[in-house]
């Protein structure tokens, strides 16, 4: 069965600086992976996602994470951090299954302090 | 114009009564997608639908079942609740064929007493 690890449950930086979240998954198919952000009360958001091609994929607000098949992981980095990035992260591989359902990690809450 | 919503947002009621949530996706997906997110924001499956066919998670007691008037429709009816069905479920959509994302709504807190 597909599963993803999320290894750090709370991950505290100052603001401006550097930051990685870690991801790993197993799954024996084909793997296309997400990140998800969910910000206080709120629902969640697609960050990116790899779904093949180019291993290292980015999203708009400066996140970005690599496909590392030898490693089964797809961390998420950040060269600088805001504020306004303070909020929870779900790392999702999708099932192999007819409809594609989503297996999330546990979450990782990055709190950005100033 | 929002791409998936849910009613309503907060919802607070006592054990033993029914209740549902709806949710609906104006972004033409084929499938809809129930999520269970709870108080250490864990989120688990409940269900997956399409046209064609309703996957249910195992784990899911019977008490939940998701009724889907038409394609762009997806609700959640709970019977008799009970204090641990309290959390946050999330409505999510895709499209399959096409692209593999899935959507989200912006939740409904169930709050049973």
């Amino acid at each position: 069965a597909q599963s993803v690890t999320q290894l750090d449950s709370q991950v505290p930086v100052f603001e401006e600086a550097p930051v990685e979240l870690r991801c790993n998954y197993s799954s024996s198919v084909s793997v296309y992976l997400f990140w998800y952000v969910q910000y206080p009360n709120q629902g969640l958001q697609l960050l990116l996602k790899y779904l093949s091609g180019s291993t290292l994929v980015e999203s708009i607000n400066g996140f970005e994470a690599e496909f590392n098949k030898s490693q089964t992981s797809f961390h998420l980095r950040k060269p600088s951090v805001h504020i306004s990035d303070t909020a929870e992260y779900f790392c999702a591989v999708r099932d192999g299954g007819s409809q594609g359902n989503l297996i999330f990690g546990k979450g990782t809450k990055l709190s950005v302090k100033p | 114009d929002t791409a998936v919503s849910q009613t309503p947002k907060y919802l607070v009621t006592q054990m033993g009564n029914d209740k549902s949530i709806k949710c609906e996706q104006n972004l033409g997906h084929d499938t809809m997608y129930w999520y269970k997110q709870d108080s250490k924001k864990f989120l688990k499956i409940m269900f997956s639908y399409n046209n064609k066919e309703l996957i249910i998670n195992e784990t899911v007691p019977n008490r939940f079942s998701p009724k889907s008037p038409d394609k762009a429709h997806l609700n959640l009816h709970i019977n008799s609740l009970e204090l641990g069905d309290s959390a946050v479920y999330f409505c999510a959509s895709s499209h399959q064929s096409i692209t593999y994302e899935q959507y989200f709504g912006p939740g409904t807190r169930l709050t049973v007493t």
